[in-house]
């Protein structure tokens, strides 16, 4: 079953704007950690913000700041006064208690001058 | 503190030849994590692996794939035989015991011909 979606596959802002891009778990672990990583076209995968499970307020990095509605099994990354260097690909990731991580199949983001 | 190393970052193999793979986790970090991303898709969990131990290798394809965390040394990704549907990125992430983070090198990207 998949655990991760996200159903973006790509998504445009106009620079400055800010964006939310979509992301749905499932699990029924009672313990367990959300994730964003940004992969530019260098290929790197960088750690964007993390969200646990039992955290009360929402995870914010920086212009990222994470959407978690815990109810609604969503985790959606917000990025506010986009930058032409945002474009790239994003995936969310969750952490289980076992501690395997699974990843979304991303979305890429172009942001528009 | 250096990063999570990877090498080679480019892997060019014959098919039915051998390709191995290797990762230098950062220092102090003793999990390891596989993950394999084909060309526009996510990012798909392969092996976990502590020192001497893999604790979870429930994504790697039963034949032909192994790998290893040796006391000392970096850990290997070994394909033996590889096929053309091999070809894809190879990533490696460490972290701290069970850690909020995974930190990603910059992959290995190997082609079979």
């Amino acid at each position: 079953a998949q655990k991760i979606t996200q159903t973006q596959p790509g998504m445009f802002v106009q620079e400055k704007e800010a964006v939310t891009l979509d992301c749905t778990y499932d699990t029924s672990d009672p313990s367990y950690g959300l994730f964003w990583y940004k992969q530019p076209s260098s290929g790197e995968m960088i750690f964007l913000i993390y969200q646990g499970s039992y955290d009360q307020q929402n995870a914010t990095e920086g212009r990222y700041s994470l959407n978690f509605q815990k109810a609604r099994k969503s985790a959606n990354l917000v990025i506010s006064a986009s930058q032409l260097g945002d474009s790239a690909m994003y995936f969310c990731a969750m952490r289980n208690t076992g501690n395997q991580f699974y990843f979304g199949t991303g979305t890429s983001l172009t942001v528009i001058p | 503190n250096a990063g999570v190393m990877q090498n080679p970052r480019h892997l060019v193999r014959r098919r039915g030849q051998e390709a191995r793979l290797r990762c230098s986790p950062m220092k102090g970090h003793s999990h390891v994590y596989w993950y394999r991303q084909l060309p526009e898709e996510g990012l798909k969990f392969m092996v976990y692996l502590q020192k001497e131990n893999i604790i979870d290798e429930s994504g790697m394809p039963k034949e032909r794939f192994s790998a290893e965390f040796p006391k000392e040394g970096p850990s290997i990704l070994r394909i033996q035989q590889v096929v053309r549907g091999d070809s894809a990125a190879y990533f490696c992430a460490s972290s701290p015991r069970q850690s909020n983070e995974q930190f990603f090198g910059p992959g290995t990207r190997l082609t079979v011909l």
